[in-house]
């Protein structure tokens, strides 16, 4: 069966510029969270949506957003890029929402780069 | 608030080596703890996932033991080779938060 589709999976912003990122779950789950990664921090959770709802979010400003749609395919947008959000970011699925008991495992995308001039 | 961490941060063996890597978490009350494989600009490889109530998981080469009680898992890979190479993250999952992940330990098996 497919995996997770994330798209792109490479870009180039500058300073300012806004940025939109797709993920594509594997067929029939239904939580997708988004994680971002850098050398220096390592994995850091944005936010997990579940069912079209944002069920859970990390510790990232405003600029930072994120939505879900019917078939479960989601996007994130980061608005007025900084340097600081260069980053791998990355999106994984599952059939449960995170944080249930249970056998739940994540399945990764392959990452979007994002390079912010 | 749950911290996990990985200690070494990298690891360099000769390939044939039997190694262990290692997780310890600073709350117990886990559901579960998975351990994922990266390779460099790639996503994560789920490999093992243990549950709280499990000592031990095996999967070809990689056996994975918990002691939650005491907060640690390691991963152990037997008769490493240089396509072992990687990095290895372990992810503690608990009640209502997002898996919590360590930095991993990046490990290089040369031939």
């Amino acid at each position: 069966k497919a995996g997770v589709t994330q798209t792109p999976r490479y870009l180039i912003k500058t300073r300012g510029q806004q940025v939109t990122l797709s993920c594509s779950p594997i067929s029939g789950h239904r939580s997708v969270s988004w994680y971002q990664q850098t050398p220096g921090q390592g994995l850091q959770f944005l936010f997990e949506y579940f069912s079209e709802t944002q069920r859970n979010k990390g510790n990232f400003p405003g600029r930072f957003s994120g939505r879900q749609f019917s078939n479960s395919r989601s996007e994130m947008n980061v608005s007025t890029l900084e340097l600081g959000d260069s980053a791998l970011y990355l999106c994984a699925s599952s059939l449960a929402r995170a944080g249930s008991s249970g056998a739940n495992v994540l399945t990764f995308g392959a990452g979007s780069r994002l390079t912010v001039l | 608030k749950q911290e996990v961490t990985q200690i070494p941060a990298a690891l360099s063996v000769p390939e044939g080596e039997n190694l262990v890597l290692n997780c310890s978490f600073t709350d117990s009350a886990i559901y579960n703890l998975q351990w994922f494989r990266q390779d460099p600009g790639k996503g994560l490889t789920s490999l093992l996932l243990i549950q709280s109530s499990q000592r031990e998981q095996t999967s070809g080469r990689l056996n994975a033991s918990l002691d939650k009680s005491s907060g640690r898992s390691t991963l152990y890979i037997a008769a490493s080779q240089p396509g072992d190479s990687a990095t290895y993250l372990c992810a503690v999952n608990q009640a209502g938060t997002a898996l919590i992940f360590g930095k991993g330990t990046t490990l290089s098996v040369s031939s």
